[in-house]
């Protein structure tokens, strides 16, 4: 059964921290690994994964994939409040795109 | 260009009745997608379809039924409806090898 699974579930950190998310996987056919983030309302991308050891960057957003140890991370760097939201890891396999529980993530003022 | 439009955008079923979930996109992507979220969780597979005439089901496909006659649309159907159907519905599509868009979604309530 394909699994995609985020760490932690939640997090709460103040304004200015930098925050490393987490992605582990186990599906067949792997074809990508997308990240999202989830507002009130329907995820937007953020980026989309598919080699080992290129790291994604946008603004003081970056990720990076190890389909070795079939892993992602996600680092935001000196966060704001605009950056509280639940942030979703999903993997493309077999025509699919599986979703973990997401990371919940609140930034303090 | 529109994108993914997902009707009606708020809907409260009594147990037992039927309804129709639509999602339709103008980008000609293949494939599509339908999700259920329930509350502080993740996005669940329902069903999702590689292009016209093809569907297949996802993590949680019970209680529901698909159809995707045209690339444009790909309605969800659920019949005899139950409290446990209360969620938001998200549809998506994409063409290969890009990120999925997500329509604003659908929230059910089944009383």
């Amino acid at each position: 059964e394909d699994k995609v699974v985020q760490s932690p579930l939640s997090l709460v950190v103040h304004e200015g921290d930098t925050v490393t998310l987490n992605c582990s996987y186990e599906v067949t056919n792997f074809r990508s690994l997308l990240w999202y983030k989830q507002e009130k309302k329907a995820p937007t991308f953020l980026f989309m994964l598919t080699s080992s050891g290129i790291e994604k960057k946008s603004g003081r957003l970056s990720s990076i994939l190890d389909k070795k140890e079939l892993f992602s991370i996600l680092n935001i760097t000196a966060t704001q409040t605009g950056d509280s939201a639940v942030y979703l890891c999903a993997v493309e396999a077999d025509d699919k795109i599986i979703f973990g529980k997401g990371t919940r993530l609140h930034i303090l003022p | 260009n529109a994108g993914v439009t997902q009707t009606p955008k708020f809907r409260i079923l009594k147990i037992g009745q039927s309804m129709t979930l639509q999602c339709t996109q103008d980008m000609n992507h293949n494939y599509m997608y339908w999700y259920r979220q329930d509350p502080g969780m993740g996005l669940k597979l329902i069903y999702y379809s590689v292009g016209a005439g093809i569907t297949d089901k996802g993590e949680v496909p019970n209680g529901y039924n698909v159809s995707r006659s045209t690339t444009e649309d790909f309605p969800l159907r659920l019949e005899l409806a139950a409290p446990s159907q209360t969620s938001v519905y998200f549809c998506a599509s994409r063409r290969d090898y890009t990120e999925a868009f997500f329509g604003q979604g659908t929230r059910l309530t089944v009383v």
